[in-house]
């Protein structure tokens, strides 16, 4: 069974950093492609970062780009966020999702930047 | 930068097609992929390349694609099938978005 398992969530002040984790497994971690997507509360979900399969190739949206790190490690099965200077509109949920196509999604781990 | 657009709102009665559309300049060049997100719930990938069901998502989901416009259907709409719905693309070969997501409700 594929299962994807976040944790590192929390709160944190403004300006603080946070490293959110997603843990693999049921399937060959290192095969596939990884992307963090987010969701505010009540609003929408936010694609955030992409890592390909072998980690060579990344890609984030504008609203992170020279804050956040995305990387994955084959050896623990993990891909990881690290989200530093991180202000209020970063709150929210934090899913890890497998492939391009999004087609398994963990339960997701809570952020909340507050002072 | 691209964007996905969705109606914020659907109602359908029980048993009858709900559609939900998704609009972006010239989508029909790209693949488009649906979730269904249920209320306090992780979403689930309902289609993917524009028309195919993954193993497991009933028959009665189908998609679309051509022109500026995707669309979900649902035929024979069930209780079950509230919730909130986005599309998703690769906006550019960097960058993935989503659009802003449908609430589908059954009266």
């Amino acid at each position: 069974e594929v299962q994807l398992m976040e944790s590192g969530g929390g709160l944190v002040q403004p300006g603080g950093s946070l490293r959110l984790s997603c843990v693999a497994s049921g399937f060959t971690f290192s095969h596939f492609e990884f992307n963090w997507v987010r969701q505010a509360p009540g609003k929408g979900l936010e694609w955030v970062a992409y890592i390909s399969s072998s980690g060579n190739t990344i890609y984030y949206a504008d609203s992170v780009k020279g804050r956040f790190t995305i990387s994955r490690d084959i050896a623990k099965n993990s891909l990881y966020l690290q989200m530093n200077n991180l202000g209020a509109d970063d709150t929210g949920v934090y899913y890890c999702a497998r492939h391009q196509a999004f087609d398994y999604w963990g339960q997701g781990t809570r952020v909340t930047v507050s002072s | 930068s691209y964007e996905l657009i969705q109606s914020p709102s659907v109602s359908v009665s029980p048993g009858q097609t709900a559609s939900i559309t998704c609009s972006g300049d010239t989508l029909g060049d790209k693949y488009v992929y649906w979730y269904q997100q249920k209320a306090g719930q992780s979403p689930v990938l309902v289609i993917y390349q524009d028309i195919k069901r993954p193993s497991g998502i009933p028959e009665r989901f189908s998609g679309s694609n051509s022109g500026n416009t995707a669309t979900l259907t649902i035929s024979g709409t069930q209780a079950i099938d509230e919730a909130d719905y986005y599309c998703q693309a690769w906006g550019s070969s960097t960058s993935i978005v989503f659009g802003g997501g449908t609430k589908l409700t059954v009266l």
